[in-house]
């Protein structure tokens, strides 16, 4: 498909293990992004990769969040010893040109019993 | 420390009439804003932008308005239409750095 592709679009774990959340970007977006919405929340920027550059990690919360693009392209966020306010919609996002014109996948709805 | 802020969570409006969401930013080097429109269980759609050297931008029915001196926002809805009803956010990025800075939304109901 032509737009950001996300999976899993839901995922439900135990407390203590870990999820990978895997993001496809539109084809030719330099940059990506991860967000996360928790319930009744705004979108909280989790991190940012832009081409080559280094990686802004700033909104990442704990040590227990981590990320990688690999090839410039698909992108994975893995969460390691989940805990239950982990529990979000994971948003990815890409964007190519214009500044802020992001284009979102749908997201994958994680739940941490 | 919230940089962006939407002091409204939701807002309710007949159908035809102006909606107005506002949107507040503290950090002075934000050039560019955005308004992105939520359906639930969908991602945020890009809706209209602008930058910091306008005042004001149209596109259809949504108008984007900028205050700088009072680092200010506004979207305007004219007419209102039921399918509006979503959540709007605010966002903005700085110096060309193209980290997006979002606000906490809000949500917009249109009542036929």
């Amino acid at each position: 498909g032509a737009g950001v592709s996300q999976s899993p679009s839901n995922k439900v774990t135990e407390k203590g293990k870990d999820v990978e959340l895997r993001c496809d970007p539109i084809s030719g977006h330099t940059a990506l992004y991860w967000y996360r919405q928790s319930l009744g929340q705004g979108l909280e920027f989790l991190i940012y990769f832009q081409g080559n550059s280094a990686p802004d990690k700033s909104g990442l919360p704990s040590d227990r969040f981590s990320a990688e693009r690999t090839g410039g392209s698909v992108s994975t966020l893995t969460i390691q010893r989940t805990q239950q306010e982990d529990s979000a919609v994971y948003l990815c996002a890409s964007s190519f040109q214009s500044p802020g014109e992001l284009f979102f996948g749908e997201g994958s709805r994680l739940t941490v019993l | 420390d919230q940089q962006v802020k939407q002091n409204s969570p939701s807002l309710s409006v007949q159908e035809g009439r102006i909606s107005i969401l506002n949107c507040d930013y503290t950090n002075s080097m934000f050039d560019y804003f955005l308004w992105y429109k939520k359906y639930p269980a969908e991602g945020p759609t890009f809706l209209i932008s602008i930058s910091s050297i306008k005042d004001k931008n149209e596109d259809g029915r949504f108008t984007v308005f900028l205050n700088k001196s009072a680092k200010h926002l506004s979207l305007h809805i004219v007419p209102s239409q039921p399918g509006d009803s979503a959540v709007y956010f605010c966002a903005a990025i700085s110096g060309g750095y193209q980290k997006v800075t979002f606000g906490t939304g809000t949500k917009l109901q249109v009542i036929p």
